[in-house]
């Protein structure tokens, strides 16, 4: 199975701030099969990234994805109040697909 | 925009067989994935399983042959089920429909099913 780590566990920033959250995978992703989930309290993940850096319907363009091969980083430009939350990443190239251990994205 | 529902009983005693299903509401597109993803309380995702249009199933092989993922095209519904379970199948159980159109990608995702395996 494909390891995903994610850096830092958290991460803690003030509204306005930049966040660069990481995913390393333990082995290349053929065609960057990578996406990035929020899951804000008590609620479903939503999908905000596919492909690696491409957003979703409907998320802000200050969320954005880059990367290739085994790393990967999640960037929100200005950190607005709901964007704090926990990110995970997941590689969808082989199965079974696999989920990072979570980064959370706490209020300073 | 598509919107899915789940149901299914949240109290399981062990050796029983968890049952959830998923309903989708709104437009179809092709190439559509459906999946079941768990999170164990206070834990991170798991992935389950999948099933495409084509009703070609992928499941996750760390819950060996426990695991039926099926699908009623009819009634845009799929299903899961789950043998055995034992206390560590305990966890908030996530029903997912994912689709690409017009050139970028969207889901949208159950309310979440806390299902309980207790004596």
């Amino acid at each position: 199975d494909i390891v995903l780590t994610q850096s830092p566990g958290t991460l803690s920033l003030s509204p306005g701030e930049r966040a660069t959250l990481s995913c390393r995978a333990s082995q290349s992703l053929s065609n960057n099969l990578l996406a990035w989930y929020q899951q804000r309290p008590g609620q479903a993940p939503r999908l905000l990234i596919h492909g690696a850096s491409m957003r979703a319907s409907g998320i802000p363009d200050r969320f954005s994805g880059s990367g290739s091969g085994t790393d990967f980083s999640l960037t929100i430009s200005r950190l607005e109040p709901e964007d704090f939350a926990v990110y995970y990443c997941q590689q969808y190239d082989t199965s079974p697909r696999t989920f990072g251990q979570g980064t959370k994205v706490e209020i300073k | 925009q598509v919107q899915v529902q789940q149901w299914g009983a949240g109290l399981l005693n062990p050796s029983e067989t968890l049952s959830l299903t998923c309903a989708a509401y709104g437009p179809s597109f092709s190439g559509t994935y459906r999946t079941w993803i768990r999170q164990s309380p206070g834990k991170g995702l798991e992935w389950i399983g999948e099933i495409n249009d084509t009703g070609s199933v992928n499941h996750n092989p760390s819950l060996k042959s426990r695991v039926t993922i099926s699908m009623d095209t009819s009634k845009n519904q799929f299903s899961l089920k789950l043998s055995s379970v034992t206390a560590a199948d305990t966890a908030v159980y996530y029903c997912r429909q994912a689709w690409c159109s017009a050139g970028t990608c969207s889901d949208s995702w159950g309310q979440g099913t806390l299902v309980t395996v207790s004596a």
